[in-house]
């Protein structure tokens, strides 16, 4: 039973190009949520999505960065355009349906992707 | 507003002592969960615990321990008799109701230290 994958697990990208971080939530999972942790600091969390819809994305930059959760693949988090301070460490967490065993209360976290920006 | 303050930076202690990582949070809902997490150096977030604010019950997991007062809005963390391996950076979580109970505010952390 394989946990939340992220890939890459580290990305590098020259000022100005793309960035595409991938998470396919565990099985069973259909809620994902994106944070940022910067250097040296905690994480924050950017956005929370189900399948084909944006629940909240009030943690997200509002320029150059989006995320979608498509009916089928995983979850993408994009950043355009990307600058020295997008560098940072995202993880991806999953979880059920609300409810019981839904929302915080079965969060799982990915390994993180590692960006560095050069 | 912070939401979750852990005031100790860093903390470097020698094996075998005990060590307490402090978390105070701040919510005005009633119903809400405090979480502890492990990032080693390795990077990756390892879940410890979860409680909700209804259950003041102090946990004891081998050599962890929780301690969470509700009249000091704190969610302590102590580790007894501190091995290398122990050494991470230790972050507290805390998630409302009010907000859907989906997303985490999270402490800037501490990094402990353990000294072989």
């Amino acid at each position: 039973n394989a946990g939340v994958m992220q890939n890459p697990r580290h990305l590098v990208r020259r000022r100005g190009q793309e960035a595409r971080l991938r998470c396919s939530p565990m099985k069973g999972h259909s809620h994902v949520y994106w944070y940022r942790q910067l250097p040296e600091e905690g994480l924050k969390f950017m956005v929370y999505l189900q399948k084909e819809n944006i629940i909240d994305e009030s943690g997200m930059p509002k320029e150059r960065f989006s995320a979608e959760f498509p009916k089928e693949g995983p979850s993408i988090l994009r950043i355009q355009q990307v600058v020295r301070g997008d560098s940072a460490a995202y993880f991806c967490a999953s979880s059920p349906p609300s409810g019981q065993a839904g929302g915080i209360y079965g969060y799982t976290f990915g390994s993180g992707t590692r960006l560095t920006v050069v | 507003a912070q939401k979750v303050t852990q005031a100790q930076t860093e903390i470097s202690v020698v094996e075998k002592e005990d060590v307490t990582l402090d978390c105070v949070y701040e919510t005005r809902d009633t119903t809400y969960y405090l979480f502890w997490y492990k990032q080693p150096p390795s990077g990756e977030l390892v879940f410890l615990i979860r409680r909700n604010s209804f259950d003041e019950q102090n946990e004891i997991s081998g050599r962890y321990s929780w301690n969470f007062q509700k009249s000091t809005s704190s969610f302590n963390f102590t580790i007894t008799a501190s091995q290398v391996v122990d050494s991470a950076v230790y972050f507290c979580a805390l998630s409302e109701e009010s907000t859907g109970a989906n997303n985490l505010f999270f402490g800037t952390g501490t990094r402990l230290t353990v000294i072989p």
